[in-house]
């Protein structure tokens, strides 16, 4: 069964990078051509998708976030990564990967745990 | 841009109540929707996707309908379980979330 873990640093200082990884196990990140993606969830606020990968090659980015995300598939370590550049108190949140299935774009499942993200100096 | 909006935005009830709740899409998108239920502090869970398909494991009492731009979700006898929030979620373009439907007791 497939199954994803948030991990990084739970706090950072205003104007600096976010850097966050999932690790995926019960299967590989490679082997299957899927989307990976990041979601995250402002206290108290709705989920806002942030960006996903396509098998390590093309990237989607949320058009409110463009300029300052970054996504990476690292197939060595089976795990894929965001970087969120330039943040501020608005990026506090819980953030999940994911990873969509079914028709379509596909709908998410399974979701890591979540990792909470507070910026703040 | 495609926006998601959801009605309403808590809904209070009983236990046994028929709640339903609504998502609509500024654009068409298909059947290209999913439902979700959080609890704090958990991820979403997958309840309902392609608007009506029962994902595996879900009781039956949820069930989803709709095309083009009206959805809804339907509980048809509310259980202690269900208090929680409810979102909806299309994947016709990329993927976005409307703003959620908090379920609380009546």
């Amino acid at each position: 069964q497939l199954q994803l873990q948030e991990s990084g640093p739970g706090l950072v200082r205003p104007s600096e990078t976010l850097s966050l990884t999932c690790s995926v196990s019960g299967g590989s990140i490679s082997t299957s051509s899927y989307y990976w993606g990041w979601i995250r969830q402002s206290p108290g606020k709705g989920l806002e998708w942030i960006g996903s990968i396509f098998y390590g090659e093309d990237t989607y980015y949320n058009p409110s976030l463009k300029g300052r995300v970054t996504i990476s598939v690292d197939t060595s370590k089976n795990q894929f990564s965001l970087i969120l550049s330039s943040v501020t108190a608005a990026d506090t949140a819980m953030y999940f990967c994911a990873r969509p299935r079914g028709s379509g774009s596909g709908f998410f499942d399974p979701w890591g745990q979540g990792t909470l993200v507070v910026v703040s100096s | 841009d495609l926006q998601m909006t959801q009605s309403p935005s808590t809904l209070s009830a009983s236990v046994g109540d028929r709640v339903t709740i609504t998502c609509r899409t500024s654009q068409s998108i298909s059947t290209w929707l999913a439902w979700y239920q959080q609890k704090p502090g958990k991820a979403p869970k997958v309840l309902i996707f392609d608007a009506s398909k029962l994902e595996s494991g879900v009781p039956s009492r949820f069930s989803g309908s709709g095309s083009g731009t009206e959805f809804t979700l339907t509980i048809s006898s509310l259980q202690p379980d269900d208090f929680a929030t409810y979102f909806c979620q299309q994947y016709n373009s990329y993927w976005t979330f409307g703003p959620g439907t908090k379920v609380e007791i009546k």
